[in-house]
Parts: structure tokens; C-alpha cells; sequence
């Protein structure tokens, strides 16, 4: 069946540093991919997403480009903050021509950042 | 919008109590999902409903789980009677119908915890 792997953590990282989170999936179909992030005490919020290959999802300086051919959906962001610290969960919907199936996560992956 | 709206935020009970979790979706969606994360596990499925019906309920641990959706603005999700290892942060989410429609708008969460 379809399932998403990402990077085990925790990932530390100082302020200002690159960061890169791994996912890579397994889909019978086409799925859209997603990141979700998770700060803490919270629910998790869509952070971005892509529906076909060679799409690039971003949102507040982070991208994650839709690798076909690879099966991958990185995380990256150049120049990371304290206030990103948080779990990000990477997600794929394989719903081929049948609306509402369920999204499938990652298990997450913590990532803490230090002044 | 008010978002997905979750309550109790925090619940503690006692063994072998009954538990009920409450979520009102996001108006207009037509799909809601339960979910169980914990520390171990990670983040399951344990339900989800399309148009108030139940459509794959697989994820739901153990008889002493059930959920229902009496109406499009409300559900229920309730462990009778409850054990230590339900101890754990619950979250609602919502999403529109429809295909590449398949991003979820996750609730705040009720934390709960079985003594």
C-alpha cells in the first residue's frame, strides 16, 4: 500500500542554518504530497503542498520540490528561525479518481533550532 | 472562519470512566477525520466520515471506541470504558469535498489523559 518515509529526528540546527528535511513515499498512482508542521500544543497546519511532478510547494521560506522520479518530497529552508522550531509531518493523498480517501503521514520529524 | 473546533482542549479521568471528545468541522466540509498521536505510535487514523456516514472505521482500536456524526457540524468520539493507554492527544480535522480537494484543517487537539 501507499506509505511516506521521512527522516528520523531530532534535528538540531542553529539559527541561520540550512536545513533539509527527507521524504520519499510509495504511491500506486499519482498523489498530491504535503508538509504539515506541528508547533507545540498544537494541531498540525498545512504549511505546503504539490499536486503533479516537478511542482514546488512554498510557504515562509520553505520549499519542497515533487520528485517523480526519485519518489521524494524534501523540505528545505535556507536560513532557519527559533520560531520554527516544531514536528514536521510529510503527507500524500492518492485519490486517483476517487474523492476522499485519507491522507497518509510520516511518522514526523522534531526539529529544534537554537539562538 | 473559527476553524475546526475541538473540546475539551484537556481532560483527565480515571480508569473506566466513559470519555466523550467533541468537534464541530469547519462549515461546508463534508469529510471529518479522528486521530490518535502519541509518543509511540506517532499520529493514526482512527475514523473518518463523509456527508456524517462512516466510511473507514479500520483504524478504530478496540470495541470500547465509537464515533458518530449525527449532523454536518458536530461529532463525538468516545472510549467506554477508558484505559491508561487510551492516554493520549486527540485531533479532529476537516476538508472539503470533491477531487484536489484533499488538504485536512486539524483541530487544536484534546489532550487526554487516563489515570
Amino acid at each position: 500500500g501507499d506509505s511516506v518515509t521521512q527522516m528520523e529526528g531530532p534535528v538540531t540546527l542553529s539559527e541561520e542554518a540550512f536545513l533539509t528535511i527527507n521524504c520519499t513515499y510509495t504511491a500506486t498512482g499519482y498523489p498530491s504530497l504535503f508538509w504539515y508542521v506541528q508547533y507545540p500544543g498544537e494541531g498540525l497546519q498545512l504549511l505546503l503542498k504539490a499536486t503533479k511532478a516537478d511542482d514546488k510547494g512554498s510557504n515562509k521560506g520553505f520549499e519542497a520540490t515533487y520528485r517523480k522520479e526519485t519518489t521524494s518530497f524534501h523540505l528545505e529552508k535556507g536560513s532557519v528561525q527559533v520560531s520554527d522550531s516544531a514536528v514536521y509531518f510529510c503527507a500524500l493523498s492518492d485519490e486517483g479518481n476517487q474523492a476522499g480517501t485519507a491522507l497518509i503521514f510520516g511518522k514526523g520529524t522534531t526539529l529544534s533550532v537554537s539562538s | 472562519d473559527a476553524g475546526v473546533i475541538q473540546s475539551p482542549r484537556h481532560e483527565v479521568t480515571e480508569m473506566g470512566q466513559e470519555v466523550t471528545l467533541r468537534c464541530k468541522p469547519i462549515s461546508g466540509h463534508d469529510y471529518l477525520f479522528w486521530y490518535r498521536q502519541t509518543m509511540m505510535r506517532g499520529l493514526e487514523l482512527l475514523i473518518y466520515f463523509n456527508n456524517n456516514v462512516p466510511i473507514d472505521d479500520s483504524g478504530m482500536p478496540e470495541d470500547r471506541f465509537s464515533a458518530k456524526m449525527p449532523n454536518a457540524s458536530f461529532s463525538t468520539l468516545k472510549i467506554q470504558p477508558s484505559e491508561p493507554r487510551d492516554s493520549a492527544v486527540y485531533f479532529c480535522a476537516s476538508r472539503e469535498k470533491g477531487l484536489q480537494q484533499e488538504t485536512q484543517y486539524f483541530g487544536p487537539g484534546t489532550r487526554l489523559l487516563v489515570l
